[in-house]
């Protein structure tokens, strides 16, 4: 079984600064894979970043950066640069790779952003 | 490319009323995922298909609740009788393990009230 964990129901930052969103996970799969999610107000799920565990560097998408620790089991997500459109609810999620999972995400339960001026 | 298309994106039933949410994955993507959302309990995932073939239906909570893919291109969930505990977001959810990370495409969603 896997679980995510996502200690921050809700997090404030200043428009400019860094963020970052705390995810600690727990599985027995000797391969899987990390994600990160967004909602908007307006509903809708967008993909941001993945992390395969056997990936050497930690992964990298424009403003978003994964800082994933394996021994430690944790997939931070870091936003740089922080917009007001960067308020949502963010999801960490991951899937077992090579043990017949197929592309089954289990979520974490999120975390709330809110961007200030 | 047309994203996951999901219908209705939004119904408002009473119970016991059937309740049928349709859901068109992106054309070439080989597993279809049917996501509850509530306040209470998150992201569920309920049932998900592999080339059209149920999978896992584990999370379906009971026997009111079937889903169905005919072909590769078309998926039902229904809700047969509804309650008002079932109201929640639905998501639709696509994906293929040749392309990408596998990451999940998800649809708008369709917003369920069960008065």
């Amino acid at each position: 079984a896997q679980k995510i964990t996502q200690t921050q129901p809700g997090m404030f930052v200043q428009e400019k600064e860094a963020v970052t969103l705390d995810c600690t996970y727990d599985t027995s799969d000797p391969s899987y894979g990390l994600f990160w999610y967004k909602q908007p107000s307006s509903g809708e799920m967008i993909f941001l970043i993945y992390q395969g565990s056997y990936d050497q560097q930690n992964a990298t998408e424009g403003r978003y950066s994964l800082n994933f620790q394996k021994a430690r089991k944790s997939a931070n997500l870091v936003i740089s640069a922080s917009q007001l459109g960067d308020s949502a609810m963010y999801f960490c999620a991951m899937r077992p790779i090579l043990t017949g999972g197929g592309n089954k995400l289990t979520f974490g339960t999120g975390t709330q952003l809110k961007v200030e001026l | 490319d047309a994203g996951v298309i999901q219908s209705p994106r939004h119904e408002v039933t009473e119970m016991g009323q059937e309740v049928t949410l349709r859901c068109k994955p992106i054309s070439g993507h080989n597993s279809l995922f049917w996501y509850r959302q509530t306040m209470m309990r998150g992201l569920e995932l309920l049932i998900y298909f592999n080339n059209n073939v149920p999978i896992d239906d584990s999370g379906m909570p009971e026997d009111r609740f079937s889903a169905k893919m005919p072909n590769a291109s078309f998926s039902t969930l229904k809700i047969q009788p509804s309650e008002p505990r079932d109201s929640a977001v639905y998501f639709c959810a696509s994906s293929s393990r040749d392309r990408g990370a596998g990451e999940l495409f998800f649809g708008e969603g369709s917003r369920l009230t069960v008065l």
